[in-house]
């Protein structure tokens, strides 16, 4: 079965550096999305991407972040000065136009700041 | 705005013994609705989806959902908890606008042998 791929799974990074998280999402999917999980805590939306720009973003998504397709696979999410609250497990998502409301999760990226 | 609430943020059977896990949602439009459960370290799993057909749902592992309009409620339930069931269990709500998600803030089952 199609599955969402994420890398890397988990990360430790200094506080103040750039991380970027990598996602493959299910070939011929449309949708792209972003969410997170402080430790503990719900998992919040992020932001969605579709047709080479982002659709929505929620309030977390500030101007420290930022998100690329690169090429016609990959999915990346730029944490550009990273904070120690930004670590989280971040999960990768997509959706097709044929699956309904149903989108697919990766099994996520881990990110330590330290 | 829609929103999802889960009565409960643990909770404890013993095996064998039912599970119920509560789920109400809030939404101006008729709701998607999702189950996911997450085992420790790892990511999202789909357990069931509601998306307007039948109201009784099921899902993997035996469980099932039933959507109650009137109650406004998606509860997950399981006849007979195993040792294995316990895990974090999300719901999540969306609409067929956005296909964003909102999820709850999570129930975390222990089953007791």
């Amino acid at each position: 079965e199609p599955e969402v791929t994420q890398t890397p799974s988990h990360q430790v990074t200094q506080m103040g550096q750039e991380v970027i998280l990598r996602c493959v999402p299910i070939s011929n999917h449309l949708y792209f999305y972003w969410y997170r999980q402080i430790l503990g805590q719900k998992v919040e939306f992020l932001v969605s991407f579709y047709n080479n720009e982002i659709s929505e973003k929620s309030e977390i998504f500030d101007d420290q972040f930022s998100v690329e397709r690169p090429d016609g696979s990959n999915f990346t999410l730029k944490i550009r000065s990273t904070k120690l609250e930004d670590s989280a497990m971040y999960f990768c998502a997509s959706k097709g136009s044929n699956s309904g409301n149903t989108i697919y999760f990766g099994e996520g990226s881990w990110l330590t700041v330290v | 705005a829609q929103s999802v609430t889960q009565l409960g943020s643990h909770v404890s059977v013993s095996e064998g013994a039912l599970v119920l896990l509560r789920c109400n949602y809030s939404s101006s439009v008729p709701p998607y609705l999702f189950w996911y459960v997450q085992y420790p370290n790892q990511g999202l799993q789909l357990l069931l989806k509601y998306t307007s057909a039948a109201t009784l749902v099921k899902g993997i592992n035996g469980f099932e959902a039933e959507f109650k309009k009137s109650e406004t409620s998606f509860h997950l339930t399981k006849p007979s908890a195993h040792m294995s069931d316990a895990a974090e269990y999300f719901c999540a709500v969306s609409d067929s606008g956005t296909y964003k998600y909102i999820f709850g803030t999570g129930t975390r089952l222990k089953v007791l042998a």
